[in-house]
């Protein structure tokens, strides 16, 4: 079983509306959560970085939360624009550990 | 942030050949690279850990043999597919690791994502 779950699997909104994508965890102990975007044919790219003791990060647009106690993070995305149709990955990683535990990712499409 | 670059960026080849693929951390040195395939819908998955001078290690049904590893130097690591076939075709990402001293939780590794290799075999 999958230690990262997303949710949804995939949705779609219209240009200039809000979203909340979802991302549950069990891995355990847990050093940092991260949110990447990954577009079409492309390699991900970090959106942000939360490490246990943090609970909101915010890059722009994207703001995302950490309850470490539930194991649940959240990527909210702001006023959207077409340019943020891609997947967003959730990834968590362990302590001292390099190996990285990724979600299936939800892939978002923005439509005018 | 960290920039990692990979070439090239889309191959086509004949079944039977072998193409290499090289990712390069490009303002930073990286102990650690990793390699990862990607199908389509699907999320990345690890197929081999590099460090600079040494073996790689390879993840559990990934053949070593088939896909050679080679990390010479702290910037550059590459990847070869040996004798490649339609089931090899695939988006191979690397990622080039630095560590960061974050104070509050303690150091933790950084990965930096390179944008993909798009590998076709006919």
């Amino acid at each position: 079983k999958n230690q990262v779950e997303q949710s949804p699997q995939s949705l779609i909104i219209l240009e200039g509306k809000n979203c909340t994508l979802q991302c549950n965890y069990t891995v355990s102990p847990f050093s940092n959560l991260r949110w990447y975007k990954q577009d079409t044919g492309r390699g991900p790219v970090s959106l942000t970085i939360m490490t246990f003791s943090e609970n909101t990060k915010s890059n722009g647009r994207y703001t995302a939360t950490l309850d470490a106690d539930t194991k649940q993070s959240s990527l909210h995305i702001t006023a959207s624009q077409l340019s943020d149709s891609a997947s967003y990955i959730c990834v968590v990683s362990a302590p001292n550990d390099y190996k990285l535990s990724f979600g299936a990712g939800t892939t978002v499409t923005v439509r005018a | 942030g960290a920039v990692v670059s990979q070439h090239p960026s889309r191959v086509i080849c004949k079944s039977g050949t072998s193409v290499k693929i090289e990712c390069r951390s490009l303002d930073f040195q990286a102990t650690t690279m990793f390699w990862y395939r990607q199908f389509p819908k699907q999320s990345l998955m690890l197929m081999a850990t590099s460090n600079e001078g040494s073996k790689a290690t390879y993840e559990q049904g990934v053949e070593k043999d088939k896909f050679l590893i080679n990390h010479a130097s702290l910037t550059l690591s590459t990847l070869t597919v040996t004798s490649a076939h339609p089931e090899d075709s695939s988006f191979y990402i690397c990622s080039a690791s630095q560590v960061w001293d974050r104070g509050l939780g303690g150091d933790y590794n950084e990965q930096f994502f390179g944008p993909g290799t798009r590998l076709t075999v006919l």
